[in-house]
């Protein structure tokens, strides 16, 4: 069974760009969530998504950030007309349905983010 | 919202020493505390979590201890080796909403 599986692992932009990272659960997940990490800092919670559902975006900022989760392939985190501050490792992490309501989150490997 | 503090920022010990992590959270409503351990550059992986309904859980060194009344949980790592060197994060979650709030990490150094 293949762990969360997040692509590109590094990526380069300009300021203005547009950057998009994506995100493929493990098997039998249907639950996604987005944390971005600063250096030296803790995961910040973004989105929460399920299938065709943004279940929680509460995290994320309201302007350039954009996240979906469709009903075929990855989720995507979009975030438009990049700028320096966006600069971080952003990790994706998935979870099983649980019906003890708190939920297990195991995590991909990360998409670094370079802004120029 | 939540809020998860975490102490110390580092801590170093010496190999076969214990080392002991603390965090306290500020929603009385949270039951899910899972702890994640990070190497550099990697992800992180999940090392232990407990549950509201006990009050401490062992998997061979590491033990994690929940005071509900204090709102306060804590990582034990006994026997401490230099591969135990990383990151440790410390997390809170309520039971039907199930983003993590993390505290802020322990970078944990072994010494030989």
């Amino acid at each position: 069974n293949a762990g969360v599986m997040q692509n590109p692992r590094h990526l380069v932009r300009r300021r203005g760009q547009e950057a998009r990272l994506r995100c493929s659960p493990m098997k039998g997940h249907s639950h996604v969530y987005w944390y971005r990490q600063l250096p030296e800092e803790g995961l910040k919670f973004m989105v929460y998504l399920q299938k065709e559902n943004i279940i929680d975006e509460s995290g994320m900022p309201k302007e350039r950030f954009s996240a979906e989760f469709p009903k075929e392939g990855p989720s995507i985190l979009r975030i438009q007309q990049v700028v320096r501050g966006d600069s971080a490792a952003y990790f994706c992490a998935s979870s099983p349905p649980s019906l003890a309501g708190a939920y297990t989150q195991y995590f991909g490997p990360g998409t670094r983010l370079t802004v120029l | 919202g939540e809020n998860v503090e975490q102490h110390p920022s580092t801590l170093s010990v010496q190999e076969g020493d214990s080392a002991v992590i603390k965090c306290t959270y500020s929603d009385s409503a949270s039951n899910y505390f899972p702890w994640y351990k990070q190497e550099l550059g990697k992800r992180p992986q999940l090392i232990i979590d407990i549950r509201s309904n006990v009050g401490e859980k062992k998997d061979q060194r590491i033990a994690v201890t929940l005071n509900k009344t204090a709102k306060h949980f804590s990582l034990h790592i006994t026997e401490t080796q230099p591969e135990d060197s990383a990151v440790y994060f410390c997390a809170a979650s309520i039971s039907g909403y199930s983003t993590l709030t993390f505290g802020k990490g322990t970078m944990l150094l072994v010494s030989p």
